[in-house]
């Protein structure tokens, strides 16, 4: 089973206006955190913003914000006032702790984001 | 801080030939993995180390894969003899100790392999 879905293989959104990018995520273990990467086409891996399980607000880097909603097992990433640098694919990863005490990333398998004129 | 390197950036190379990409790690980073990312899989864990030694390597797709780290700034991922099937882009990346509470892993610009 999939332990992190994106539904989204593709998106569209006009510059200037919010888009939400979603993600569910699987695991059966309380301490957990979600991340989500934007890989531009030149391949890079850039890192956005971070959600531990146990933070009570939602996580924020100035226009990328979070929307976790743990009851749902949600982490829907919210881009404001989209602008044509945001064309890329986005991926949500999920950290869980392993049995040998350290943390790995489980990846989604990314969603493209257009962003037009 | 220049980031994670990795060489090569570009890598053709024929089917049976050895295959051996580079990586060094942010200084302070004792954690370091290295990822494959294809249309077909995704990206993919492989191996991933703490403090030069290997915890976890059930990712590594066969016995033809191999990784090293011989010291705290640099490791190698090494395919001999390569195939077809294993091009792709190879990321490295490296994170904090666990204790810092800061979990991102910084990637690098990743080495993009064809075999032929």
């Amino acid at each position: 089973a999939q332990k992190i879905t994106q539904t989204q293989p593709g998106m569209f959104v006009q510059e200037k206006e919010a888009v939400t990018l979603d993600c569910t995520y699987d695991t059966s273990d309380q301490s957990y955190g979600l991340f989500w990467y934007k890989q531009p086409s030149s391949g890079e891996m850039i890192f956005l913003i971070y959600q531990g399980s146990y933070d009570e607000q939602n996580a924020t880097e100035g226009r990328y914000s979070l929307n976790f909603q743990k009851a749902r097992k949600s982490a829907n990433l919210v881009i404001s006032a989209s602008q044509l640098g945001d064309s890329a694919m986005y991926f949500c990863a999920m950290r869980e702790p392993r049995i040998s005490g350290y943390s790995t990333l489980t990846f989604g398998k990314g969603t493209m984001l257009l962003v037009s004129p | 801080d220049a980031g994670v390197i990795q060489s090569p950036r570009h890598e053709v190379t024929e089917m049976g030939q050895e295959v051996t990409l580079r990586c060094k790690p942010i200084s302070g980073h004792d954690y370091l993995f290295w990822y494959r990312q294809t249309m077909m899989r995704g990206l993919e864990l492989l191996i991933y180390f703490n403090n030069n030694v290997p915890i976890d390597d059930s990712g590594m797709p066969e016995d033809r894969f191999s990784a090293k780290m011989p010291n705290a700034s640099f490791s190698t991922l090494k395919i001999q003899p390569s195939e077809p099937r294993d091009s792709a882009v190879y990321f490295c990346a490296s994170s904090l100790p666990s204790g810092s509470g800061n979990y991102e892993q910084y990637f690098g610009p990743g080495t993009r392999l064809t075999v032929t």
